[in-house]
């Protein structure tokens, strides 16, 4: 069975620029789970999404957005890039109801130079 | 606020000896703890986790520990392998509709051979 799967493995964006990712959950699983590790620091949570919808957000600015496709893949968009975006983005997945059980993906390292 | 501490932010031990990697938390309202691994270039690992109604749960070579009055965990690894050299996330979360998890810094084990 695949695991959760993102794309693309590394970005590099200049300072403005608009960021998207992308995650696929492993089958079955509806619930989506972003979160950003920038360098020194844990994992920090943006966004959780199941069934389509935004159910819970970090403390992050407006600028961090995202959507959930009818498939459950999902998209994290990030305008307006700034230099202390530049992190590894983590997507997760988990069965509906289980986010006690998130499955990592490998995440996507961006650079905003 | 720093909801879940990793204060210890590196551990080295010899091979064949146990490992303790300790998480310290500030919210009374988590329910449940997870511990993942993470190697370099990959995404976190689900390891162990423990729900508030326990104190020990184990799996293996991997025994996690709660002291609800302490508000602490930790993770024993016995014996400690050299493939166990990793960073090792401690996470905390609610059980319902949140299913945010709070993750710590991290700790970067290394097992000497």
């Amino acid at each position: 069975e695949a695991g959760v799967t993102q794309s693309p493995t590394h970005l590099i964006k200049t300072r403005g620029q608009q960021a998207t990712l992308r995650c696929s959950p492993i089958s079955g699983h509806t619930s989506v789970y972003w979160y950003q590790q920038a360098l020194g620091l844990g994992l920090q949570f943006l966004l959780w999404y199941d069934e389509g919808e935004e159910r819970n957000r970090g403390n992050f600015p407006p600028r961090f957005s995202g959507r959930q496709f009818p498939n459950y893949s999902s998209e994290l968009n990030v305008n307006a890039l700034e230099l202390e975006d530049s992190a590894l983005y983590l997507c997760a997945s988990s069965l509906q109801g289980r986010g006690d059980t998130q499955y990592f993906g490998p995440g996507t390292r961006l650079t905003v130079l | 606020d720093q909801q879940v501490k990793q204060n210890s932010p590196s551990l080295s031990v010899q091979e064949g000896r146990i490992s303790i990697l300790n998480c310290d938390y500030t919210n009374s309202m988590f329910d449940y703890f997870l511990w993942y691994k993470k190697y370099p270039a990959e995404g976190p690992t689900f390891l162990i986790s423990i729900s508030s109604i326990k104190d020990k749960n184990e799996d293996g070579r991997f025994t996690v520990f709660l002291n609800k009055s302490a508000k602490h965990l930790s993770l024993h690894i016995v014996p400690s392998q050299p493939g166990d050299s990793a960073v090792y996330f401690c996470a905390a979360g609610y059980t319902g509709a949140n299913s945010k998890l709070t993750f710590g810094k991290g700790i970067t084990l290394s097992v000497r051979p």
